[in-house]
């Protein structure tokens, strides 16, 4: 199995409620990471984890919040996003320390209105 | 902090056409890889480099690090429309993390 599974695919919110996207792979990978892209963009690093512990944040907003409950799971956590938070968020895994390719999900594609 | 630069930004070729994408680091590469994504989707993993010098294909697809480990380059040969989309070069932070940054994209079309 080589799947990383983003939920919900697609996510229309307003800038008052508060959602969670999710991630999840059984690869047994032991790094995970959140991406933002924005249309015509490359990916652009979020936040790593590292042995479910957070070993980067690229000096993201604190309206997201990533957590990491176990092993095959992380979440990002939205609260109080602004508009130009719309984008596609992606979700990888990879078996870490370099010289690993990483997995990608889906992506959810995140509306804010 | 590292910085990935491709070029071209954006391709339109005709169907059978060969054609190159590179991918200039500003500091040296300690991992290459070649990722392809489709308009709103997940990336797909091509290839991965690591020595100076290295080439890999894989069906109509060649990549190859140079010995200096500072630039890489994708060449498609005969290229269908199914070779259509965003090329994506990445690269390990370097820096002893699991950080991964991605190059600007290149755009690829093929027409019939």
């Amino acid at each position: 199995d080589t799947e990383v599974t983003q939920t919900p695919k697609h996510l229309v919110m307003g800038m008052t409620n508060k959602k969670s996207l999710k991630c999840e792979q059984h690869m047994g990978h032991r790094a995970m990471y959140w991406y933002k892209q924005k249309a015509k963009k490359p990916p652009e690093l979020m936040f790593v984890y590292s042995y479910e512990k957070l070993s980067i944040n690229e000096s993201v907003p604190s309206r997201f919040s990533p957590e990491c409950p176990n092993s095959s799971l992380l979440n990002l956590h939205l609260h109080a996003l602004q508009p130009e938070d719309s984008a596609l968020y992606l979700c990888a895994s990879s078996q870490g320390r370099m010289n690993t390719e990483a997995f990608f999900g889906q992506g959810t594609r995140l509306t804010v209105v | 902090s590292q910085e990935l630069e491709q070029s071209p930004q954006s391709l339109i070729v005709q169907e059978g056409k060969n054609l190159t994408i590179n991918c200039t680091s500003s500091k040296t590469l300690y991992g290459l890889y070649w990722y392809k994504q489709k308009y709103g989707e997940g990336l797909i993993f091509l290839m991965m480099l690591q020595k100076g010098g290295e080439e890999k294909s894989h069906e109509k697809i060649t990549a190859k690090l140079d010995e200096k480990k500072q630039q890489s380059s994708l060449h498609i040969t005969a290229s269908q429309p199914s070779h259509a989309g965003i090329y994506l070069c990445g690269a390990d932070g370097g820096d002893n993390t699991d950080k991964l940054i991605f190059g600007t994209g290149t755009r690829l079309q093929v027409f019939p």
